[in-house]
């Protein structure tokens, strides 16, 4: 079955810090790779999106992300994290950009200043 | 920000009640996808509309249907409320599928049953 697992529910750094958000897949056939984050009482923010070439993709704010084929993992990075970066990040995985996507259960990062 | 807007922005029905959801697409966008995220939970697929047609549904009952129109806004309709369907209710527009095109999310219908 196709599924997005977000092993960790809530992560806390301090401001300055840097960061990991992982994210394991299960995906039949090559898939499109997401990162969104959402802000409180916020719609869905796209930070970066993989489908085939370089395996570590830059994103906005600074994110980046590197697809595992191996460990079907495509975890989210920040080398330095500003108290702005608080929010709920989602990892997702689709046949497009567009379709169906299967999102994960989030990870809410807080910052501490 | 996007150019997804959705109205209401907060809404509270009674369970058995039907409630009609709004989404307007971004500018030249004919895709169309709605999502219900549960509290604590990641985005769901209900289904998306291309060019007015319904182009791939979710794991959602029947009570679950949509409407994209020809200047493709869209519609999500829900029959018979239950306590389960509160939820934020997010529409996501695009410009077809494929390589090349993103979804671009609206800030969500907070839907409330009580």
């Amino acid at each position: 079955a196709q599924s997005v697992t977000q092993p960790d529910i809530h992560i806390t750094v301090s401001e300055g810090a840097s960061l990991e958000l992982r994210c394991n897949y299960s995906y039949g056939a090559t898939p499109y790779l997401f990162w969104y984050v959402q802000s409180p009482g916020q719609g869905l923010q796209l930070l970066l999106k993989y489908f085939s070439g370089d395996t570590l993709v830059q994103g906005i704010k600074g994110f980046e992300a590197e697809f595992k084929r191996s460990q079907s993992s495509f975890n989210l990075r920040k080398p330095s994290v500003h108290w702005s970066d608080a929010a709920e990040y989602f990892c997702a995985v689709g046949p497009y950009e567009t379709d169906k996507l299967i999102f994960g259960t989030g990870t809410r990062l807080q910052v501490f200043p | 920000e996007t150019g997804v807007t959705q109205s209401p922005t907060h809404l509270i029905k009674t369970r058995g009640q039907q409630v009609t959801l709004r989404c307007s697409s971004q500018s030249g966008h004919n895709t169309v996808s709605w999502y219900q995220q549960a509290l604590g939970q990641g985005p769901q697929f209900i289904f998306q509309y291309y060019r007015e047609e319904e182009n791939g549904r979710g794991n959602f009952p029947p009570r679950f249907s949509g409407l994209q129109f020809p200047n493709y806004s869209s519609e999500l309709n829900v029959n018979a409320l239950e306590l389960d369907d509160s939820a934020l209710y997010l529409c996501a527009s695009s410009l077809g599928q494929g390589m090349g095109t993103e979804a671009f999310f609206g800030q969500g219908t907070r839907l409330t049953v009580v």
